[in-house]
């Protein structure tokens, strides 16, 4: 699987938009980008993932470059519980699991 | 529609006692992957399992460490004669399918702390 880079930690104020990137340069055709957040201590939660086009969920948007190589994840009106790491993985093998999970990024939103 | 399960949610061992970790995942899904999360690090691969079939357990201690998912009840992550070292929380992960195109639903995970 592709390596990612993402910033160590984010600041965002409530109820602002939320832009997380992340960076894939050696992302493969069919490698899927994938989102995940880790509320403390609590289980990762799916957020939401796509191939090439953007994508939008009730959660989040992700544009994804035309090039692939790198993505942002938009959370379009931030909340106090949005504070949590966010995970930015790419995924083309079997064994969904494998996925290496980095050190992600911690957002916190500020009131 | 109810998530991943685990439990216990959390979990003492003395040190040389066993551990048993169970998962039951989401309904409809098939595959089951345990992870491991030390203080303040990422998630880490241990194994993946299918019904009744171990398919990747590369990220798994070769000593003391097994993990099972039998054709009826919960997958079940092994630990025999526990170290401290082995004070984690384990994550266990769910899909219905074994397809890039098919997100992982997480459980909230068990905390096990050896004393």
């Amino acid at each position: 699987d592709a390596k990612t880079t993402q910033p160590p930690s984010m600041d965002c104020a409530e109820g602002r938009a939320a832009n997380l990137p992340c960076n894939h340069s050696t992302i493969s055709g069919n490698e899927y980008v994938y989102w995940y957040r880790q509320i403390h201590s609590q289980g990762p939660q799916y957020i939401i993932h796509g191939l090439k086009n953007n994508e939008t969920n009730e959660m989040a948007s992700l544009i994804i470059t035309e090039d692939r190589k790198s993505s942002t994840l938009i959370l379009p009106h931030a909340t106090l519980r949005d504070t949590a790491v966010y995970y930015c993985i790419v995924r083309v093998n079997t064994n969904a699991g494998k996925s290496t999970f980095g050190d992600g990024t911690t957002l916190t939103v500020k009131p | 529609n109810a998530g991943v399960m685990q439990n216990p949610r959390h979990l003492v061992r003395r040190r040389g006692q066993e551990a048993r970790l169970r998962c039951s995942p989401m309904k409809g899904h098939s595959h089951v992957y345990w992870y491991r999360q030390l203080p303040e690090e990422g998630l880490k691969f241990m194994v993946y399992l299918q019904k009744e079939n171990i398919i990747d357990e590369s990220g798994m201690p070769k000593e003391r460490f097994s993990a099972e998912f039998p054709k009826e009840g919960p997958s079940i992550l092994r630990i025999q004669q526990v170290v401290r070292g082995d004070s984690a929380a384990y994550f266990c992960a769910s899909s219905p399918l074994d397809s890039f195109n098919s997100p992982l639903h997480f459980g909230n995970g068990t905390r096990l702390t050896v004393t």
